[in-house]
Formats: C-alpha cells, sequence, structure tokens
C-alpha cells in the first residue's frame, strides 16, 4: 500500500528553467509534509516542509505547494542549476498522532539539469 | 559540527548471520529512526527512539531491534539475515521524537550473500 506516491520517476530539465516535482499522498490524516535531496552514496538531505496549515512555503529557490483536497504537493525549482541534479523524495507523516518520528517516502524522482 | 555518522560503510554478510549497524545522532539531538532502502524505492520506516526508548516500528520482522544508548547514539541489529536485507540503512536524528524535520547520515550499505 504506497500512501505517498511520486508517479514521475525521472525529470530533466534546462540550467534556468522551472522544475516541478509532484507527489500525491492517499493518507489524508497525513499532516505535515517533506522534500529531501539525495545524491549518489549520501544520505538525504532535507529541503523544505510544508505544514497542513499553509498551502505554501518558501525557502530561497525552493517552493512548495500544497493542495489538501487533491491531496497532492509539488516542489518548484528556480531557476534550476545543474547541482539541483539529484534523486528528489518527498515524505509525509501524521504528527497529530504522536507518529512525527515515522516518515512515509515516495518512491524519488530523479532530476537532471542540463547546461 | 559533525552530522549524522554510520559504521560501518559497508558490510558483507551471508544468509543466517547476525548484523550490528552503528549511529551517532547530531550532537543535541535526541531522537534517532531506523530506515531502510532497497534499490529503487523511497526509505521505509524500521524505528524510531528517543531518550532511550522505543517510540514508533515498522512494519519489519522481529529479527530486527534497536536500541539507543545514555549517550544518544544507537545501534540497529538484524539476526537471521536474509538476501532480502540487502539495502542501505539509514540512521536519521532529529531534536527530539516531536520535531519532523529529520537529519540522515550517509547509511550503512548491507550486502548479504
Amino acid at each position: 500500500d504506497q500512501q505517498v506516491k511520486q508517479n514521475s520517476p525521472s525529470l530533466s530539465v534546462q540550467e534556468g528553467r522551472i522544475s516541478i516535482l509532484n507527489c500525491d499522498y492517499t493518507n489524508s490524516m497525513f499532516d505535515y509534509f517533506l522534500w529531501y535531496k539525495k545524491y549518489p552514496a549520501e544520505g538525504p538531505t532535507f529541503l523544505i516542509s510544508i505544514s497542513s496549515i499553509k498551502d505554501k512555503n518558501e525557502d530561497g529557490r525552493f517552493t512548495v505547494f500544497l493542495n489538501k483536497s487533491a491531496k497532492h504537493l509539488s516542489l518548484h525549482i528556480v531557476p534550476s542549476q545543474p547541482g539541483d541534479s539529484a534523486v528528489y523524495f518527498c515524505a509525509a507523516t501524521r504528527s497529530f498522532y504522536n507518529q512525527g518520528g515515522k516518515l512515509i517516502f515516495g518512491q524519488g524522482t530523479e532530476l537532471s539539469v542540463k547546461p | 559540527d559533525a552530522g549524522v555518522t554510520q559504521s560501518p560503510t559497508h558490510l558483507i554478510k551471508t544468509r543466517g548471520q547476525h548484523v550490528t549497524l552503528r549511529c551517532s545522532p547530531i550532537s543535541g539531538h535526541k531522537s534517532v529512526s531506523w530506515y531502510q532502502q532497497v534499490l529503487g524505492q523511497g526509505p521505509q520506516f524500521i524505528f524510531q527512539y528517543y531518550e532511550k526508548e522505543e517510540r514508533g516500528r515498522g512494519n519489519f520482522p522481529d529479527r530486527f531491534s534497536a536500541r539507543q544508548f545514555p549517550n544518544y547514539s544507537s545501534e540497529l541489529n538484524v539476526n537471521a539475515l536474509l538476501l532480502g536485507d540487502s539495502a542501505l540503512y539509514l540512521c536519521a536524528s532529529s531534536l527530539d521524537w516531536i520535531v519532523y524535520e529529520q537529519y540522515f547520515g550517509p547509511g550503512t550499505r548491507l550486502t548479504v550473500t
């Protein structure tokens, strides 16, 4: 039962353009969402998060949008840089139910930013 | 400041053996979580420990166990290894058990032959 889904295994974008990575979830009890970036041979690196009481959160070039009615979130990277090339994971948790320590991850999307 | 550290980096074991993986959290972090990542999948939650107590457990068999020490470091133990246990094992730390941003170590690559 895949509660968090990233349906695009890969995405290729030109340097300087916008990258949009998508994530869908099925469990309406999820109330906190996170994005991680992973380079080969390294652990995932925390990027940005959003609570279900918000619909947008920005941090520099990274913006996460949350659409609760559609159970969908997206990560926008503007402008994209070659160093952004990595695998991106979205994750969700049920913090209200004291399960903040249990992150449920999607399968990942491999982003390639071409110079 | 040092990030999350894990040892060993790589490990090769034979079916039926036992393995112990180690993790040291970021200084000041009191919660440690363990995840298993198989190729092509996202990390899957195994355990969370806070103040030496288990706070959460994922859908893994009893062959998997863990503990946390007074200095907040942690061990993950896997008994009676199966070929399917081959994976990257990730440790993550957070300030406490209700802080949702977790910071991951580089992982231990376990190969079971």
